[in-house]
């Protein structure tokens, strides 16, 4: 069964904070790693699309690191502001596909 | 933010009846999405769509059928519907360049209970 994992349920932290969190995913047959962020009463929002090994991605203060050959994606976020607080997804197709298979996220909470 | 837009928003409905949830998208994407959404299991994908007429099932079609009869609008139905199918049900987006990479864009939800 092909499966992704993220790391860990939930983070809380404080203003100002740098934070990072992990998803995993099988690193066979690899073809896209998607981040999201699910902002409570809201719906997600893609963040990043990553496709190649040693991808970096940056939008603002949020940035994303991707090993394909082991199977992990880093999700950063620096100096984290309460309006950061949210769900972050990964997800991933398997195989040459559009069907995402997504992780059950990582809680962030920022308090100020 | 895409043109997305979900119908009925909230609905409560008994066992054992029909439901259809609409999906309306002005964007012309190709791909169409329908997830469910619940406590502990993430976003699961029930069906897509990858044109006119084209469907295919996701990990968890069991109970759901689709259509979709014109490119902007993508159909979801619970033909009988069950308790376990309480839900909050999403409808995504995307282009068809390139498999797999890229972002899918979501609508706002329809929260589905069934008593």
């Amino acid at each position: 069964i092909l499966n992704v994992e993220q790391s860990p349920q939930s983070l809380h932290v404080q203003e100002g904070d740098s934070t990072n969190f992990t998803c995993s995913f099988p690193s066979s047959n690899f073809y896209a790693l998607h981040w999201y962020r699910w902002e409570t009463a809201k719906s997600p929002e893609a963040l990043f699309v990553m496709t190649l090994n040693g991808d970096e991605k940056k939008k603002g203060r949020i940035s994303a690191t991707l090993n394909t050959k082991e199977g992990y994606s880093y999700l950063y976020i620096k100096g984290s502001q309460p309006e950061d607080s949210a769900t972050y997804l990964c997800a991933f197709p398997p195989g040459a596909t559009n069907k995402l298979i997504f992780g059950t996220g990582t809680l962030l909470a920022v308090q100020p | 933010d895409a043109g997305i837009t979900q119908s009925p928003r909230h609905k409560v409905t008994e066992t054992g009846t029909p439901v259809t949830l609409r999906c309306h998208q002005t964007e012309n994407h190709r791909y169409m999405y329908w997830y469910r959404q619940d406590p502990g299991h993430g976003l699961r994908l029930i069906h897509y769509s990858y044109g006119v007429k084209d469907t295919d099932k996701g990990e968890v079609s069991d109970g759901y059928s689709v259509s979709r009869s014109k490119t902007e609008d993508f159909l979801l139905t619970l033909e009988s519907a069950t308790s376990s199918q309480t839900s909050v049900y999403f409808c995504a987006i995307s282009e068809s360049e390139g498999e797999g990479n890229q972002p899918q864009h979501f609508g706002d939800g329809t929260r589905l209970s069934i008593l």
